[in-house]
């Protein structure tokens, strides 16, 4: 069974503010949430992590409500470099699974 | 600081052939391992994990099989590959301990078609 569910496509414009959304229904209390970013034929890359309420960093910002039953990933002003597949995880064991991730195309 | 290789970044081979990938990492010691498939324009399947030497979790059945002889060396291998063993394999690691905040670490990965 999936552990997160997550659009599979947004687009947006360059200098737009993007939000993704991902559902965790099933988080457990010692679970954290971690967003990932992978462009093509890359490994996925750590982008920001989080347990309860905001996390911002150099390149984001999560949000993440006091049920923590889903977590919204915020880029400010994106760019046409920041297209590419965004994936949420939500695990505290060794199986590390990834869900199929959102595809976000940044647009002139 | 650590790293982690993958050879080779890209591999043909025929239908029935062997298989052998191999990932190291460099700079930790006692890491989680990984090895992820991608097909093309798809998300990542989890093929299977170790936690130490000698132990590992496989996710899916198939003709795929992992070894880890070494610490810090992760081996996918094949007896016969199929066309649907394509895709791009990644190889990950994280800390060992406790799971909780646990950050993956991705290799480059190796692009495989099976012809």
């Amino acid at each position: 069974l999936a552990k997160t569910t997550q659009p599979i496509s947004m687009d947006s414009y360059e200098g737009q503010e993007v939000n993704i959304t991902c559902s965790h229904n099933n988080i457990a209390t010692n679970d954290y949430i971690t967003w990932y970013q992978q462009f093509p034929s890359q490994g996925p890359r750590f982008i920001i992590q989080g347990y309860k309420t905001k996390v911002t960093n150099e390149v984001a910002s999560l949000f993440i409500p006091a049920d923590r039953k889903s977590s919204t990933l915020s880029l400010p002003r994106v760019s046409l470099s920041d297209t590419a597949v965004y994936y949420c995880l939500v695990d505290n064991n060794n199986d590390m699974r990834f869900g199929a991730g959102t595809r976000l195309t940044v647009k002139p | 600081s650590q790293t982690i290789h993958q050879w080779p970044a890209t591999l043909v081979q025929p239908v029935g052939s062997p298989l052998s990938l191999e990932c190291t990492v460099e700079g930790t010691s006692n890491p989680n391992l990984y090895w992820y498939r991608q097909a093309a324009g798809r998300g990542l399947q989890l093929l299977f994990y170790s936690v130490g030497i000698g132990q590992i979790s496989s996710e899916v059945p198939q003709n795929l099989s992992a070894s880890r002889p070494q610490d810090r060396q992760f081996i996918l291998s094949s007896k016969k590959l199929l066309l649907s063993d394509s895709g791009f394999y990644l190889c990950a690691w994280n800390r060992a301990g406790t799971a909780a905040r646990k950050t993956q670490y991705f290799g480059p990965g190796t692009r495989l078609l099976v012809l």
